[in-house]
């Protein structure tokens, strides 16, 4: 399958200060890519969807201020956490899919992110 | 909707068994779904997927099952190997908002334990 690299694996920041992850295609063009976050022992659950060029649609209760996401090129996603807090220490995973609604979604590796 | 939990279920089972692994989903409309494997400090990594038109798909050592009447899909892994012990979640394609994001809504997910 496709590969989707994301880094970095870990970061461990102090709280306040910012965090920024990526998310990158290597072998195709990703139109659309999706954020995830993981807490220990539970789901995968949706951030934000955001499709190449546009401005990233949230899930409820996700704040877009908190959660910068850029989608500039086709190849390449970025989540920064600003201002991070304790409580933002997770487990963020991002995904990518290509042109058309039927394609099928690569997983990153996932970032474990630990604010202290 | 999504669902979150506070602990995973899990399922222990002997090297060699079979496992199933069982999943309801929420959305009637839902047209396709997929299962993933997920080991400790990794993203999710597809395991096989199945279209709302089938009800039985078959891969190597592992077969998917959809019952749309009950909302049930079912992973059965034939001959359970160590290699095999991971999370395990379902995931099943939001087609709301007139289905254009394709976003996928996980399950609570299965611990699978494998004993030697």
């Amino acid at each position: 399958g496709a590969v989707v690299s994301q880094h970095p694996s870990r970061v461990i920041c102090k709280s306040g200060t910012s965090v920024k992850i990526e998310c990158r295609s290597l072998d195709f063009q990703a139109t659309t890519m999706f954020w995830y976050r993981q807490f220990p022992k539970q789901s995968l659950m949706l951030m934000a969807t955001s499709n190449e060029g546009s401005k990233a649609t949230y899930e409820q209760g996700v704040e877009k201020d908190k959660f910068l996401i850029n989608h500039a090129s086709l190849t390449l996603s970025t989540l920064t956490v600003t201002s991070a807090h304790p409580e933002d220490s997770s487990f963020y995973i991002c995904s990518a899919r290509g042109q058309g609604f039927n394609t099928e979604a690569f997983f990153g590796q996932g970032t474990r992110l630990t604010v202290v | 909707g999504e669902s979150v939990g506070l602990h995973l279920p899990t399922l222990s089972v002997q090297e060699g068994d079979n496992s199933i692994i069982n999943c309801a989903y929420s959305n009637s409309a839902s047209d396709y779904f997929i299962w993933y494997k997920q080991e400790s400090g990794k993203g999710p990594q597809f395991i096989i997927d199945i279209r709302s038109n089938m009800d039985k798909r078959q891969g190597q050592r592992v077969t998917v099952l959809l019952n749309k009447t009950v909302k049930h899909l079912s992973l059965q892994i034939a001959a359970t190997q160590p290699g095999d012990s991971a999370v395990y979640f379902c995931a099943e394609r939001d087609r709301g908002n007139g289905g254009s994001q394709g976003n996928l809504i996980f399950g609570k997910g299965t611990k699978l334990s494998v004993k030697p």
